[in-house]
Order: C-alpha cells, then sequence, then structure tokens
C-alpha cells in the first residue's frame, strides 16, 4: 500500500493550546485527504477533509493545511478541548479506490 | 448520523477454526470494505466489495479470506482457517456510491484467536 505517515504517534497538549498533527505522503496521483477521528471502542468518523486542489481548509476549531509541493499536510486543532482526546488519522484516496490510512496520531487533552 | 453496525462486538474462537464477522451497513450502501487494526495501531485496508464482486483486495487478505453479502444481507467476512496472528480489530465500513469519499464505520469486532 502507498504510506501515509504521521510523524507523532502521541501528542499532549494543554485545554485551549493548538495541536498539530503531521502528514506526508508519497503519492501525488491521490487527490483526496480526509482526517478520520477515532474515540476508544468506536469506529473511525469522518471530521475534515482536502482536496488537492485546496491549500487550507477549515471547519469550525480544525483546520488542514495542505503543501501539494511537499507532500504533506497538518491538522490544526484550535482552542483544544478534553472531548477532542482520540486518535487521527490523516488518509488518502484517489476516486473509487481504497481508503489508506495513516499510523495515527494519539492526542491528549489536559484540562 | 449513518449508523453500520457490527455483530459480534467480540468473538473468541481457537486457531483453525472458521469465524463469520458480520455487518449490517448503511441501507442504501453499495460499496462495503473491511479493515483489520491492531492494537489501536494503523488501520489496514483488506478488501472492498460491490455488486457482489470484490473490487480491490491488499495483501493482508489472504486466501483464507472471503467476502460475500448474499441477497442484500449482512456484508461478511469469513476467516477459514484462522491464525493466531487474525487476532484484531476488523472494522466494516460502507459508502453510498462509486467515487464518495466519505466511509461510515462500525465500532468494529474485537477477533482474539487463541
Amino acid at each position: 500500500q502507498q504510506q501515509v505517515r504521521q510523524s507523532s504517534q502521541s501528542l499532549t497538549v494543554w485545554e485551549g493550546e493548538t495541536a498539530i498533527l503531521n502528514c506526508s505522503y508519497e503519492n501525488s496521483a491521490f487527490d483526496y485527504f480526509p482526517w478520520y477521528q477515532q474515540f476508544p471502542g468506536e469506529g473511525p468518523a469522518l471530521l475534515i477533509a482536502i482536496r488537492s486542489v485546496s491549500d487550507k481548509k477549515e471547519d469550525g476549531r480544525f483546520t488542514i493545511f495542505f503543501n501539494k509541493r511537499e507532500k504533506n499536510l497538518s491538522l490544526h486543532i484550535k482552542d483544544s478541548q478534553p472531548g477532542d482526546s482520540a486518535t487521527y488519522f490523516c488518509a488518502q484516496k484517489k476516486g473509487g479506490r481504497a481508503l489508506i490510512f495513516g499510523t495515527g496520531t494519539t492526542v491528549s487533552v489536559s484540562p | 448520523g449513518p449508523k453500520v453496525l457490527q455483530i459480534p462486538s467480540h468473538q473468541i474462537i481457537d486457531m483453525g477454526q472458521m469465524v463469520t464477522l458480520n455487518c449490517d451497513p448503511v441501507s442504501n450502501h453499495l460499496y462495503f470494505y473491511w479493515y483489520k487494526q491492531i492494537l489501536g495501531q494503523q488501520m489496514e485496508f483488506l478488501v472492498n466489495f460491490y455488486n457482489g464482486k470484490v473490487m480491490e483486495k491488499s495483501k493482508l487478505f489472504k486466501d483464507q479470506f472471503s467476502v460475500e453479502r448474499p441477497d442484500g444481507s449482512y456484508f461478511t467476512l469469513k476467516i477459514q482457517p484462522t491464525a493466531l496472528e487474525d487476532s484484531a480489530v476488523y472494522f466494516c465500513a460502507s459508502s453510498p456510491r462509486q467515487g464518495q469519499n466519505t466511509l461510515y464505520f462500525g465500532a468494529g469486532t474485537r477477533l482474539s484467536v487463541l
């Protein structure tokens, strides 16, 4: 499978801080990059996504910054809350092909 | 939001036995997927399925694995025979149409092979 790498396995931030999660990929043919959020005991759920024609996507406190030339992207969680504590997966997809996940980053938000 | 149901939530079997994992996808969805996750780590793609056929599979989808969805009932993953390394959480997902990028996941079935 094409590699999607997440630079940190875990990340701890204080409540109110901005958490930054980094992701890189290999194959520039992929054009859709979602982030999935997974809580313990649950399946992953789509949080926010970006297409490779864009360099930024914002949805409330969550923002994706995308750098096509460098083949990397990041998820920023502004004003982190304890309820944001979860594992976040960067992923990639093209058309009808499979969704390929990264290795995941577990975020802990301390009150 | 749309719900994918997986039954059972946990299954324990002896190595060499057959196991069938059941998935009840979202009712109007046409594309179905299985993923494998070990110890809360990376979600690894196994297979996707449409119109009664396997569309794409990974190298993790061994010959002992098979999928089917007879007559619009459960979408199943069968492993026969099981091996110790099959112990993992298996997630089913569905999406409504080709090119639809959002996958909806179930809560997973934890398979323990002893």
